[in-house]
């Protein structure tokens, strides 16, 4: 049974850093891309940050360029986002998630259930 | 990045209604969409991609169509259980982005 399972999340100052891991399991980890999508309750989805199976390709969302960065250990079968200079407007839910599809697009079949961010004095 | 426009934002109907939710993407992306299902509390759930594709497990009632830029997701005959809120998504490249969700309410 593929699971992901997010930790990390935190209340904390406007300013102050926190880490985000996904212990995966169930699949072959280091077969897929994976992302971080966040979650405002009662509000959208928006991407974050994405990384392929080997590292070699990255990329950022707009809230998450220049603060976050996103990295794996496919030998510990797990995923990060480092979180600096968090502001309030980060205050969400944050998924893990596992991509699909190919080199040029990406659909999401397996979401984490999420790990609460709080970012607030 | 592409965007995609999802409407209504919300909708109500009784079970065994026929509803359809659109979306529309700023680009062409031609046959590549995804539609998803939020219950709340929890973690989105892949219905549809490329459009069309059925995940496994999901209910031939869910009917994806369309091809860049305006895509359809219907329900032929809610059930119960489909009362929840729906997003869109266009998977191109790392930028993928969502509709803003379709909440489907009962009547």
């Amino acid at each position: 049974e593929v699971q992901l399972v997010e930790s990390g999340g935190d209340l904390v100052q406007p300013g102050r850093s926190l880490r985000l891991s996904c212990a995966a399991s169930g699949f072959s980890f280091d077969n897929y891309t994976m992302y971080w999508v966040r979650q405002v309750p009662g509000k959208g989805l928006e991407w974050l940050s994405a990384i392929s199976w080997n590292s070699g390709r990255i990329g950022y969302g707009d809230s998450a360029r220049g603060r976050f960065t996103i990295s794996r250990d496919n030998a510990k079968n797990s995923l990060y986002l480092q979180m600096n200079s968090l502001k309030p407007e980060d205050t969400a839910l944050y998924y893990c998630v596992r991509a699909i599809g190919g080199y040029s697009e990406y659909y999401f079949d397996y979401w984490g259930q999420g790990t609460q961010v709080t970012v607030s004095s | 990045d592409i965007q995609v426009t999802q409407s209504p934002s919300s909708v109500s109907a009784s079970v065994g209604d026929r509803i359809t939710i659109t979306c529309r993407a700023s680009e062409g992306i031609k046959n590549r969409l995804a539609w998803y299902q939020q219950k709340p509390g929890k973690a989105p759930k892949l219905l549809i991609y490329a459009a069309s594709t059925l995940q496994d497990g999901v209910p031939s009632r869910f009917i994806g169509s369309g091809s860049g830029p305006d895509f359809t997701l219907t329900i032929s005959s809610l059930q119960p259980e489909d009362f929840a809120t729906y997003f869109c998504q266009q998977p191109f490249g790392f930028s993928v982005t969502f509709g803003q969700g379709t909440r489907l309410e009962i009547k």
